[in-house]
């Protein structure tokens, strides 16, 4: 099994930051990663597919970087919208989460 | 728009049995693998099982292998997923999700576009 390990847990931030986050695969899957943020109480939304392409719709401020084992998201420019919770997935064979970062107000 | 609707969930008991259901508004709802993901209170996302667009081929979690199975009917453009022999553990909300690309395109791996609301599934006594 592959399994994923996302840093940081939590994270605090300003309007205005630029942030990082990192996922680490257990071994290669190429470039078959996707991020996707969650708000509370409702369902993840697709960010970034295939490690660096940007989903329809998702501002510029998310990229995504990265193949084989070692990915990050960034944000360019935290929004306001933009404190939520982050998770990284695999599928490369089988889907498998990270155990999700929090971006919260600092 | 393609949307993705739950339902199904409720309140079993250890043991129990449930039946979810995921309809979908897509009339090319066969092209698509589908999957269930999971996620339980204040907890991350898991992925639970998944189908090909033509119903041939399942695949499933180790946590729910031999308890839970999933299959679809193309002809109601909805997802199922059979769970028996409920544990405390599976506890959480059910998401139905589809796969991005059309299963000719990427095959069944596949990042996921589209999401239900989720459907609430509590087991206790």
């Amino acid at each position: 099994d592959i399994q994923m390990t996302q840093s940081p847990s939590t994270l605090s931030a300003s309007v205005g930051d630029r942030v990082t986050i990192t996922c680490r695969a257990s071994q290669s899957i190429s470039s078959w990663l996707a991020w996707y943020q969650q708000k509370p109480g409702k369902a993840p939304k697709l960010l970034i597919y295939k490690a660096s392409s940007l989903e329809s719709g998702v501002p510029s401020r998310f990229s995504g970087s990265g193949s084989g084992t070692e990915f990050t998201l960034t944000i360019s420019s935290l929004q306001p919208d933009d404190f939520a919770t982050y998770f990284c997935q695999q599928y490369n064979s089988y889907w498998t989460f990270g155990q999700g970062t929090k971006v919260e107000i600092k | 728009e393609v949307q993705l609707v739950e339902s199904g969930g409720g309140l079993v008991q250890p043991g129990g049995s449930l039946r979810l259901s995921c309809a979908a508004s897509r009339f090319t709802f066969k092209n698509y693998a589908m999957s269930w993901v999971r996620q339980a209170p204040g907890k991350g996302l898991e992925w639970v099982s998944a189908i090909s667009g033509s119903g041939g081929s399942t695949y499933y979690a180790d946590s729910v292998k031999g308890r839970f199975t999933i299959s679809r009917d193309n002809s109601k453009n909805t997802l199922y997923l059979q769970m028996n022999s409920l544990r405390a553990e599976d506890t959480a909300v059910y998401y139905c999700a589809n796969d991005r690309d059309k299963e000719a395109v990427a095959g069944i791996w596949d990042a996921f576009d589209i999401w239900g609301q989720g459907t609430m599934v509590t087991v206790s006594s």
